[in-house]
């Protein structure tokens, strides 16, 4: 199984600064035929389900802010909130789907300093 | 707007069977792959299994392998999960999501549902 790694587990921004969640896969998780990064990114609130921000690595969900970036490639990846709003404190996972089962990292908590 | 709506859930002993459905609407709930995705309590995600558009293909997590069934009635737009022998370690929150992509496994859900809870214990 490929195995996610997070970190770091929880982070404390101020609003207006920015936040960086890191992803760091076992194996590689782009697939070389199509050149994509099968890495996805959620935002889980409190006591809702998960939310899809981020697919293919760096392409946003329709709909969601561009504050919210994907960024890197093969093992090692990042989440960036560029200016962080209120809203914006949740739970953050990554997730491969390069192959089953798919797996999830640990979570980030993401708090307001 | 797409709507995934999991049923139930609720107290089961360890070694008993439960049965959980998504009731699925807004969307052409044939075109899509659908995935179980589970919770524990105060955890993180764990994928389930999965099942193909059409039906022909199932997947599953090692943890359940064996013991959960995923399938699906297109003609009554529903997502089922027979879970047997369940586990103390089953708890959690059931998540039914939708696959992005139309006619294919896609591996990211674009869609959940708000879930529901299975407590196994005695």
């Amino acid at each position: 199984d490929i195995v996610m790694t997070q970190s770091p587990d929880s982070l404390t921004v101020s609003l207006g600064e920015r936040a960086t969640i890191n992803c760091k896969s076992s194996q590689s998780v782009l697939y070389s035929s199509n050149n994509k990064n099968y890495l996805g990114w959620y935002q889980q609130k409190a006591g809702q389900p998960p939310k899809l921000l981020i697919y293919w690595a760096s392409t946003r969900e329709s709909g969601v802010p561009d504050r919210f970036s994907g960024s890197g490639s093969g093992t090692d990846f990042t989440l960036t909130i560029s200016s962080l709003q209120a809203e914006d404190v949740a739970v953050y996972y990554c997730q491969q789907y390069y192959t089953t089962p798919y797996t999830f990292g640990q979570g980030t908590k993401l708090e307001i300093k | 707007q797409v709507q995934l709506v999991e049923s139930g859930g609720g107290v089961v002993q360890p070694g008993r069977s439960l049965r959980l459905s998504c009731a699925a609407s807004r969307f052409t709930f044939s075109s899509f792959a659908v995935h179980w995705v589970r919770q524990a309590p105060g955890e993180g995600l764990e994928w389930v299994a999965l099942i193909s558009y059409d039906g022909d293909n199932e997947y599953y997590a090692d943890s359940v392998k064996g013991r959960f069934t995923i399938s699906r009635d297109n003609s009554k737009n529903t997502l089922y999960l027979q879970m047997n022998s369940l586990r103390t370690e089953d708890t959690a929150v059931y998540y039914c999501a939708r696959g992005r992509n139309k006619y294919e496994i896609s591996g990211y859900f674009d869609h959940w549902g708000q879930g529901t809870l299975v407590t196994v214990s005695s």
